[in-house]
């Protein structure tokens, strides 16, 4: 079946200005994840979404990032006024959660961001 | 909260050479615990995984087994390819939610 989608693959965007990147988890996935992939910090969290709770934001960096999920699928993550440190892969993962105690994730190929 | 240390890479094998790759945790009770790869150019992808203690996970001839004695949960595998060459993240849920925390990855090159 098909698997979590990430677009942009690639993003290069002037510092200042927004960006938005989109994820389309596996059908039937009722959790959604953001992380984010840099040579300096490794993999950090972002944000989680399960169903219709409210979103777990405690990984965003600053109030430059935000994330929302449409009718429990799609979900977008903007980055306002990105500067040069935002420059990272931005990955998105989801996950069966209700009745699964083994939290397994499954990864879209992920957004390069590059903020010049 | 539940943390991983990963042993430093980058490891260089040569082919059919064993591979161990140490990952340590400390974590709230007894969470899942996993191992991802990142091939070149592509996503993480789950390996393998185990979801209590003394489990063995396995995929693709690797293996890992949980051992709450020792908090480790070493990535094995008797005899790399170069096909196996990539990075290797150790991760668990982190405590309270349900994102994962991973290690700091690492990166496997073997040579023919």
């Amino acid at each position: 079946g098909a698997g979590v989608s990430q677009s942009p693959s690639n993003k290069v965007t002037e510092k200042g200005k927004d960006v938005e990147l989109r994820c389309d988890p596996i059908s039937g996935h009722t959790a959604l994840y953001w992380y984010r992939q840099s040579l300096g910090q490794g993999l950090e969290f972002l944000i989680y979404f399960q169903g219709n709770s409210a979103p777990d934001k405690s990984g965003l960096p600053s109030d430059r990032f935000s994330a929302e999920r449409t009718g429990g699928s799609v979900s977008t993550l903007t980055i306002q006024r990105t500067q040069q440190e935002d420059s990272a892969v931005y990955l998105c993962a989801s996950s069966l959660v209700e009745g699964s105690s083994s939290y397994e994730q499954y990864f879209g190929p992920g957004t390069r961001l590059t903020v010049t | 909260g539940n943390s991983v240390t990963q042993m430093e890479g980058p490891v260089t094998l040569s082919e059919e050479a064993f591979l161990t790759i140490n990952c340590t945790y400390t974590a709230t009770g007894y969470p899942s615990l996993f191992w991802y790869v990142q091939y070149p150019g592509e996503g993480l992808q789950l390996l393998l995984k185990a979801t209590k203690a003394d489990d063995k996970g396995s995929n693709k001839g690797f293996e890992a087994t949980y051992r709450k004695e020792t908090t480790s949960f070493h990535l094995e595998k008797g005899s790399v390819q170069v096909s196996d060459s990539a990075v290797y993240f150790c991760a668990l849920p982190n405590t309270g939610r349900r994102a994962l925390t991973f290690g700091s990855g690492t990166r496997l090159q073997v040579q023919p």
